[in-house]
């Protein structure tokens, strides 16, 4: 069964806003990384925030993770019609190899 | 660099058909699995393999077999293709022999349909 959790489902804004994505697991991870993945394409991964981590920032991309919560969130800044994509988070947790991935927020921004 | 690489891109099967989902990786990547993508579920684990020779059942195994005789190649069979089995397909590799602690890249995907 998944281990994280999106929202919201869906997500649609004008451009230049900003785009805010959280996921919520249920059991103690190593990390977490969030993934985007354009239409009719593979997954690329966008960020990893290691579980002693509490912020990482990459270009107009900010995460955010809380492990007393179980949650993080992905800030997209000064969003563009190009970052219309779904954006997935994946746990990863001590003993096991595999990443487990969540459903996934449908991000669309407009024009 | 060619990255992870799955063909076919299409294919329509009959139920009962079997066949082979190929996958391979120039980067010379430990850990490769394999996921499919189903309308509003997300991503599941089929079956992953940490090195050459070993490999080991994810969320979602039945129906499917893997095999790992190099380090480049992780095809992945359907035994008697079902319905049920109507999906996208995306193999995956890592650096290390854990998906855990490193980015995972992504083929593009093979879009599957059982008749």
């Amino acid at each position: 069964s998944q281990q994280g959790e999106e929202d919201p489902q869906a997500l649609s804004i004008q451009e230049g806003e900003n785009a805010t994505m959280n996921c919520s697991y249920k059991t103690s991870i190593n990390n977490l990384q969030w993934y985007r993945q354009n239409s009719g394409r593979g997954l690329v991964h966008l960020i990893l925030i290691r579980s002693n981590e509490r912020e990482k920032h990459s270009g107009r991309l900010r995460v955010t993770l809380d492990t007393s919560k179980k949650s993080s969130s992905l800030l997209i800044t000064a969003s563009r019609a190009a970052d219309t994509a779904s954006y997935f988070c994946a746990t990863g947790k001590g003993g096991s190899e595999k990443l487990v991935f969540g459903k996934g927020t449908k991000l669309t921004v407009n024009p | 660099n060619a990255g992870v690489t799955q063909t076919p891109k299409f294919q329509v099967l009959k139920t009962g058909q079997s066949m082979t989902l190929q996958c391979a990786q120039d980067m010379n990547h430990e850990y490769m699995s394999w996921y499919r993508q189903d309308p509003g579920m997300g991503l599941r684990l089929i079956h992953y393999s940490v090195g050459a020779g070993i490999t080991d059942q994810g969320e979602v195994p039945n129906g499917y077999n893997v095999s790992r005789s190099t380090t480049e190649d992780f095809p992945l069979r359907l035994l008697s293709a079902a319905p049920s089995q109507t999906s996208v397909y995306f193999c995956a590799s890592s650096r290390t022999p854990t998906a855990r602690d490193q980015p995972q890249h992504f083929g593009d995907g093979t879009r599957l349909s059982i008749l």
